[in-house]
């Protein structure tokens, strides 16, 4: 079957930096997105990931490893605003989105 | 920016009803989808859409059915309400039809919570 993994919550505190990990096991693999979610909110697209390596925007970077079947999100200087939580999604051989369930981030002053 | 509009915030019904729940999109999207999220499951397709009239089952299409009569609207109905079927619901859109458009980023709105009694 397809899946991905998540941590399911992370604690960080404000100004510091946060990793996010995404793993994976899909049939085939057409690209890797990052959405972010604010509780009671729309999800909203952070990135797209289809070759190998950190894309760095703002604050936000995110990296991949498909020989690893692995991503992760970095969070640089934690603001309170980004407390919320965080979806992978991959797109499989039949391009198909698979999402993950998503890790809660709870941001500490 | 997109726009992608649910006809409604929150929805109480009761078992047994039909249930319409109304997406609309602004920027002329070719897809649209139906997603329900509940807790700890992440987000699961019900149906999706590439193109006017045509509709594709996704992972739980059943108890479910959908309506694409215009490009921009994208509706989905509980043909016969149940309390399984109590969740938060979410429309979504994006460029392109199948395939290769499929890493285009997909816009959501704000979704419906709705309570099944």
């Amino acid at each position: 079957g397809q899946n991905i993994d998540q941590p399911t919550e992370m604690t960080a505190t404000e100004g510091a930096i946060v990793q996010i990990n995404c793993t994976y096991q899909t049939s085939g693999f057409n690209g890797l997105f990052w959405y972010q979610q604010h509780a009671g909110e729309a999800p909203t697209f952070l990135s797209y990931n289809v070759l190998d390596g950190l894309e760095e925007k703002g604050r936000f970077s995110s990296f991949l490893s498909r020989s690893k079947g692995y991503s992760y999100l970095l969070l640089k200087e934690l603001q309170m605003k980004d407390s919320a939580s965080y979806l992978c999604a991959v797109i499989d051989s039949n391009y198909q989105l698979i999402w993950g369930a998503g890790t809660k981030l709870i941001i500490k002053p | 920016d997109v726009k992608v509009t649910q006809s409604s915030r929150y929805l109480v019904k009761r078992t047994g009803e039909k249930v319409f729940l109304e997406c609309v999109q602004d920027m002329d999207h070719e897809n649209m989808f139906w997603y329900r999220q509940d807790p700890g499951l992440g987000l699961r397709l019900i149906y999706f859409s590439y193109d006017v009239k045509m509709k594709e089952k996704g992972d739980i299409p059943e108890g479910y059915s959908v309506s694409r009569e215009k490009k921009e609207r994208f509706s989905l109905i509980l043909e016969s309400a149940s309390t399984n079927q109590t969740s938060m619901y979410l429309c979504a859109s994006s460029l392109g039809g199948q395939g290769e458009y499929s890493n285009q980023p997909q816009h959501f709105g704000d979704g419906t919570r709705l309570s099944i009694l």
